[in-house]
């Protein structure tokens, strides 16, 4: 069965420090893995898209990573700000199309002043 | 900017009433989808539309049906509402293999 599991289920840190949040996939065939961030009450947005051949991707101060052999990848906020609390959901897509896609069920993040 | 569009954010319905969930985008985008996240389940597909008229069940379709007459518009229907319908309902489009986008989602009570 196809599942995605994002760790940890929730953090805390205060403002200016740096996260990692971390997606296992045992998605199969592989396509992309993308992270998305859903502020509460809204819909996922898009952060990163990311196929099998690209091991990293940033976008402002998020960087995805990819380990295609390991199936991980990891989500890393630098400089994080009060904006950035919000859910963030690893998702991967075994193929062509979207409408298969395999969604974790987030990690919460707080950031506290 | 890709838009998509529900039209309601919240809404509280009774047990047995017919419920009506639109979508519309404006990008011209092939595929819609309808998901529902509940808390420690993650999203769910219910049904996606991959051209006008054209429907395929996603992962959990009881209970619910769809109607996309338009290549912009994309409805979900509760034919007779429940409680354990009661979650967050998302929209999403896309082109094939292409970014989702996804709509800021309806909160529905069913009472």
């Amino acid at each position: 069965k196809n599942q995605v599991e994002q760790s940890p289920q929730s953090l805390i840190i205060l403002e200016g420090k740096n996260c990692t949040l971390q997606c296992n996939y045992t998605v199969s065939p592989f396509s992309n893995l993308r992270w998305y961030k859903q502020d509460t009450g809204r819909g996922p947005v898009s952060l990163t898209i990311m196929t099998f051949s690209e091991n990293t991707k940033s976008n402002g101060r998020y960087t995805a990573t990819l380990d295609a052999d390991t199936k991980q990848s990891s989500l890393h906020i630098t400089a994080s700000q009060l904006s950035d609390s919000a859910s963030y959901i690893c998702v991967v897509s075994p193929n062509f199309g979207n409408e298969k896609l395999t969604f974790g069920t987030g990690t919460r993040l707080t950031i506290i002043p | 900017d890709v838009k998509v569009t529900q039209s309601s954010r919240y809404l509280v319905k009774r047990t047995g009433e017919k419920v009506f969930l639109e979508c519309v985008q404006d990008m011209d985008h092939e595929n819609m989808f309808w998901y529902r996240q509940d808390p420690g389940l993650g999203l769910r597909l219910i049904y996606f539309s991959y051209d006008v008229k054209m429907k395929e069940k996603g992962d959990i379709p009881e209970g619910y049906s769809v109607s996309r007459e338009k290549k912009e518009r994309f409805s979900l229907i509760l034919e007779s509402a429940s409680t354990n319908q009661t979650s967050m309902y998302l929209c999403a489009s896309s082109i094939p293999d292409g970014g989702v986008y996804f709509g800021a989602g309806t909160r529905l009570s069913v009472l």
